[in-house]
């Protein structure tokens, strides 16, 4: 596609509620990352993919986060039992390139979660 | 680990005028990335402006310039004749260059309101 996709927009979850979250990034793009921006903040690093293999997920703030990207384009973030502390914008950027080389990525327009 | 301080939570600036948003960071390297993103309320971030960390141009697109001050570790963007579409929340982000890293370190914004 032309841009980033991230469905659903928004999804309100009760707590302790299952919930998945989809990205399908720019067709060719190499690498993909999982973003999670709070109320307020800037975004913070999850979790990368280079094709289907997650190389970083150094910030995944818990077990209960968990994401994939088995054929090397569309990523699922899923994120078991939430919290009201998961409530956020989850962003999902692309790149063709792999992650090193600096150049600014492609992000999607994110996915509210508010959990109740 | 890298910080990015960004310490003007809100901004006004009148249409046609020029504002500046600041930005300072911390880190130990040398090399790296520093880059400006725009987020509108459809929160897709989109990046404004990018410099590398050993050029010690600074990096002009359009009406939005930077003012790198690779010694003091800031890095503030000039947005001139500013426009009612510039009205967003902007960040300042690095990144280290090459390695296991390239993952985007965000300040925490700053909310930029252009008058008409």
């Amino acid at each position: 596609g032309a841009g980033v996709s991230q469905s659903p927009r928004y999804k309100v979850a009760k707590r302790g509620q299952d919930v998945a979250l989809r990205c399908d990034p720019i067709s060719g793009h190499v690498s993909l990352f999982w973003y999670q921006q709070a109320l307020g903040q800037g975004p913070e690093f999850l979790t990368y993919f280079q094709n289907e293999a997650q190389l970083d997920k150094s910030g995944l703030p818990s077990d209960r986060f968990f994401a994939e990207r088995p054929e090397g384009s569309v990523s699922t973030l899923k994120i078991q039992r939430t919290q009201q502390e998961d409530s956020a914008v989850y962003l999902c950027a692309s790149s063709l390139a792999g992650r090193t080389l600096g150049y600014g990525y492609t992000f999607g327009s994110g996915t509210r979660l508010t959990v109740v | 680990a890298q910080t990015v301080t960004q310490s003007q939570p809100e901004m006004s600036v009148q249409e046609a005028e020029t504002v500046t948003l600041s930005c300072t960071y911390d880190t130990s390297e040398s090399d790296y990335y520093l880059f400006w993103y725009k987020q509108p309320p459809s929160r897709q971030m989109i990046l404004v402006i990018r410099q590398e960390a050993y050029k010690q141009q600074n990096a002009t697109e359009n009406r939005f310039s930077v003012n790198f001050q690779k010694a003091a570790k800031s890095f503030s963007l000039k947005i001139s004749d500013s426009q009612l579409g510039d009205a967003a929340m902007y960040f300042c982000a690095f990144m280290n260059y090459g390695g296991s890293q390239g993952n985007l370190i965000f300040g925490k914004g700053t909310k930029l309101s252009v008058k008409p």
